[in-house]
């Protein structure tokens, strides 16, 4: 089974501070993602990353950054955080463009970190 | 206009009747198509996964893609209150790099 794992399940930050939100998968998945998910507004993909120290931007980088220094890591950093980042943010892993076909598109999602930002 | 249409519920059915969700997709280079479930305050879980037309069932689960008229569903036989969830359609294309669209979702309440 895959497993996706996030650091924190819920986490309290004040305006201003800097924010890492940390998520490792156990598959040797080559894609990773970041999405936040508000009520009314589904899920948004903030950025993306086919391959180590590579990322893309999805449709809601700004206020965020990215790192994946490790195949199995990807970190989301809040910069500065402010209240309208308050949400809560999911990781997801893909098997990406190896081999296979079949299910590669799938993500996989780990239980999500509710952040509060105040 | 959103690429993927779905509706937001929600649904309201009775134990043991059949959960008909459906969505509704503009963008016919999509082949990839999932749905994903997702209980309260918890991550999506993968539920059915379907490549290009046709049906797929799992247990209590079917899944249809009709490309023809960009449209899938899902149908989730003899329903049970652990059932109640809300429900997400995600679809993507060939050459999307893996990233997904995904509908609104739809919230699925099954009541004893």
């Amino acid at each position: 089974d895959v497993k996706v794992t996030q650091s924190s399940r819920y986490l309290v930050k004040r305006t201003g501070e800097k924010v890492f939100l940390e998520c490792v998968q156990d598959m040797d998945h080559e894609n990773m993602f970041w999405y936040r998910q508000d009520p009314g507004l589904g899920l948004r993909l903030i950025y993306f990353s086919y391959d180590v120290k590579m990322k893309e931007k999805g449709d809601i980088p700004e206020g965020y950054s990215v790192s994946r220094e490790k195949k199995e890591r990807f970190s989301l950093i809040l910069e500065s955080a402010s209240t309208n980042q308050t949400s809560m943010y999911l990781c997801a892993s893909s098997l990406g463009v190896v081999l296979g076909g079949g299910a590669r598109e799938t993500q996989y999602f780990g239980p999500g970190t509710r952040l509060l930002v105040l | 206009q959103k690429e993927v249409e779905q509706d937001p519920g929600p649904l309201s059915v009775p134990e043991g009747a059949i959960v008909s969700l459906n969505c509704t997709y503009s963008n016919s280079a999509f082949q990839y198509f999932m749905w994903y479930r997702q209980y309260s305050r918890k991550g999506p879980e993968l539920l059915m996964y379907t490549y290009s037309s046709g049906n797929k069932e799992d247990g209590r689960f079917t899944a249809q893609v009709d490309k023809s008229s960009k449209y899938i569903s899902l149908f989730i036989r003899d329903s049970q209150p652990s059932d109640s969830a809300t429900y997400l359609c995600a679809m993507s294309a060939h050459d999307s790099w893996g990233k997904l669209q995904f509908g609104a979702g739809t919230q699925v309440v099954v009541t004893p």
